[in-house]
């Protein structure tokens, strides 16, 4: 059984429109990641979440919104998307926060 | 800039030989991570090493940690085809909840 699950694999949309994509855990872990990975392979934290508490890469605009149903999914939604955002984008979890990291195979976006 | 940073950014060498990979950082942390990433693929754990140790090893691979000059090193002792891949290290930034990865170091290794 796949440990980090995300869906979809691929997401080829159009400027402007609205986006979601799904991660899922079994692991029982507390602490949940996005990170955005571009060309150049540079991986970026946008968002990580903790028992509720949500901790935000200040960098990251606020077209971008992660949303956890429940502890075992970390959703990341994102509004008028733009040509820079095309990426991988990455869910992760660890037990606690500062531990090992448990990657999700990717969401390749392409926004044309 | 990230905190970590690894050096070099290429390294491409023959089957048997070792890989040797630096990471660099700016701040005190508590503990740093390689990780090893396939093509097309999500980062998968090496090895975690914590800021009051020194080295550690996992099979092939040795990580020594070094705070006074605060920088880590991963090496690949008698490396082979499959160990191709990017390797990461992530830091902690001093306790902070947002890990840091470098732009990785691409590894090659010839058969």
């Amino acid at each position: 059984d796949t440990a980090v699950s995300q869906t979809p694999k691929y997401l080829v949309t159009q400027m402007g429109n609205d986006k979601s994509i799904k991660c899922e855990q079994n692991l029982g872990h507390d602490t949940m990641y996005w990170y955005k990975q571009d060309s150049k392979k540079f991986l970026k934290i946008m968002f990580s979440y903790n028992n509720k508490e949500l901790i935000i890469n200040e960098t990251v605009p606020n077209r971008f919104s992660p949303k956890s149903p429940d502890k075992a999914h970390l959703n990341l939604h994102i509004n008028s998307l733009e040509l820079g955002d095309s990426a991988v984008y990455f869910c992760a979890s660890s037990q606690r926060a500062q531990e090992t990291q448990y990657f999700g195979p990717g969401t390749r976006l392409l926004v044309l | 800039s990230q905190q970590g940073e690894e050096d070099p950014q290429a390294l491409s060498i023959q089957e048997g030989e070792n890989a040797t990979m630096n990471c660099s950082y700016k701040t005190s942390i508590n503990n740093l991570q390689w990780y090893r990433q396939n093509s097309g693929r999500g980062l998968v754990h090496l090895i975690l090493i914590r800021s009051n140790e020194r080295e550690k090893h996992s099979g092939r691979l040795r990580v020594t940690l070094d705070t006074s000059k605060k920088s880590s090193s991963l090496l690949i002792t008698a490396s082979r085809a499959a160990d191709t891949a990017s390797y990461f290290c992530a830091t902690d930034a001093g306790g902070s909840y947002i890990p840091t990865f470098g732009r990785g170091t691409s590894l090659i290794v010839h058969p």
